[in-house]
């Protein structure tokens, strides 16, 4: 149990389009989803966390218009990276922490995506 | 907010004997800590968690010591067998405004030496 998913896990794009990374869990209801972001060799960085149906809160200095999340259900979080640019490029990750007595502070981890901005 | 050290960032022992990564962190209302194993390009996977109304937690080869005190808390691995080659991240849960978050270590690239 506690399966997370995201898709697509990898997208070259070019410079100035946008991009949508969708994160699912596949067998439990994520009161709370975490979007990180790490590059090469380093940390997890916690951009936002979304609960469902409000709105994300962002860590400092990240941008919330650049970086667009969407909670639209138990089980589904989106991340659209607005106006991409090579600067961007890194692996993204999501977690879903679920409502489960003695497991509520556990977050499992999607595979992540892979965004190479050209 | 939360800051949380990781020691050693590298890490080579031969294969059979043990490993220690050490966390520190800095809030001392955190009450739990897990750690994470990555493979390269993969997931972390939760491989252990200890919550600050207890001291010690194993399973298997793999155990965590937390001392609230000093605030520091260890991963010891024990008879360590290639596949346990990964980074490993420690983690602290801390809260602001009402959101509980995780605070991660900079990651020990652990290698076991065959």
């Amino acid at each position: 149990g506690a399966v997370v998913s995201q898709h697509p896990s990898w997208v070259i794009c070019k410079s100035g389009t946008s991009v949508k990374i969708e994160c699912r869990s596949l067998d439990f209801q994520a009161t709370t989803m975490f979007w990180y972001r790490q590059f090469p060799k380093q940390s997890l960085m916690l951009m936002a966390t979304s609960n469902e149906g409000s709105k994300a809160t962002y860590e400092q200095g990240v941008e919330k218009d650049k970086f667009l999340i969407n909670h639209a259900s138990l089980t589904l979080s989106t991340l659209t990276v607005t106006s991409a640019h090579p600067e961007d490029s890194s692996f993204y990750i999501c977690s879903a922490s679920r409502r489960l007595a003695g497991d509520r502070d556990t977050q499992y981890f999607g595979p992540g995506t892979r965004l190479t901005v050209l | 907010g939360e800051n949380v050290e990781q020691h050693p960032s590298t890490l080579s022992v031969q294969e059979g004997d043990s490993a220690v990564i050490k966390c520190t962190y800095s809030d001392s209302a955190s009450n739990y800590f897990p750690w994470y194993k990555q493979e390269l390009g993969k997931r972390p996977q939760l491989i252990i968690d200890i919550r600050s109304n207890v001291g010690e937690k194993k399973d298997q080869r793999i155990a965590v010591t937390l001392n609230k005190t000093a605030k520091h808390f260890s991963l010891h691995i024990t008879e360590t067998q290639p596949e346990d080659s990964a980074v490993y991240f420690c983690a602290a849960k801390w809260v602001m405004f009402g959101n509980e978050k995780l605070t991660f270590g900079t990651g020990t690239r652990l290698t076991i030496i065959p």
